[in-house]
């Protein structure tokens, strides 16, 4: 069964360091996504992703944060300064459309750690 | 209701028992709500996507209904199993991403 992956499963970074998380959504998906949670509280959506460019952003996904399909496969996530509250999971995920009346799955997350 | 809440925040059943928690969400605006299972180191796994005022849905012993009028949704579990142990998580979609619950942690113990 198709699923999504991501690597590493675990980064750890100093601070003002740039960080780039990899995603490899399902091959036939349209929509991408960042998700991340900080331990103990709810999973956020960070960002949102179809045709090649940002289609939804949160408050959260500033200037510090960017998203790139560099090619056909992979769709990354870069922090290009990381700060102590970056500290998390993040997830990576796709659908076959945007509507949200379509599962987005899931892969099984980036921990994060920066010192 | 501003935030998508779940309850209880965790749950111990024995084996057999059958199990429901409760999802509330803002019911304006209201696109679609998610279920989802999620194992520890494992990827979140969808379970159901429900748009329709008095859904039901079902896979194998786990089945949820929806409300939108008032902004609640149920899980339930029947006949629980330990293989059912993890975190579900509910999400609203308010029609640009979806807004997660904390989750209910359920575990279940032979």
């Amino acid at each position: 069964e198709p699923e999504v992956t991501q690597t590493p499963s675990h980064q750890v970074t100093q601070m003002g360091q740039e960080v780039i998380l990899r995603c490899v959504p399902i091959s036939n998906h349209l929509y991408f996504y960042w998700y991340r949670q900080i331990l103990g509280q709810k999973v956020e959506f960070l960002v949102s992703f179809y045709n090649n460019e940002i289609s939804e952003k949160s408050e959260i996904f500033d200037d510090q944060f960017s998203v790139e399909r560099p090619d056909g496969s992979n769709f990354t996530l870069k922090i290009r300064s990381t700060k102590l509250e970056d500290s998390a999971m993040y997830f990576c995920a796709s659908s076959e459309a945007g509507t949200g009346r379509y599962e987005q799955y899931f892969g099984p997350g980036t921990r994060l750690t920066v010192t | 209701i501003l935030n998508v809440e779940q309850s209880p925040q965790s749950l111990h059943v024995q084996e057999g028992d059958s199990t429901n928690f409760t999802c509330s969400f803002p019911s304006s605006n209201f696109y679609a709500l998610h279920w989802y299972r999620w194992e520890t180191a494992k990827s979140p796994e969808a379970l159901f996507v429900m748009t329709l005022n008095g859904d039901e849905k079902k896979k194998g012993r786990i089945s949820a209904t929806l409300n939108t009028k008032e902004g609640y949704s149920y899980l339930y579990i029947k006949g629980s199993q330990p293989e059912d142990s993890a975190t579900y998580l509910c999400a609203s979609y308010s029609g640009y991403a979806l807004n997660f619950g904390k989750g209910t942690s359920l575990l279940v113990t032979p």
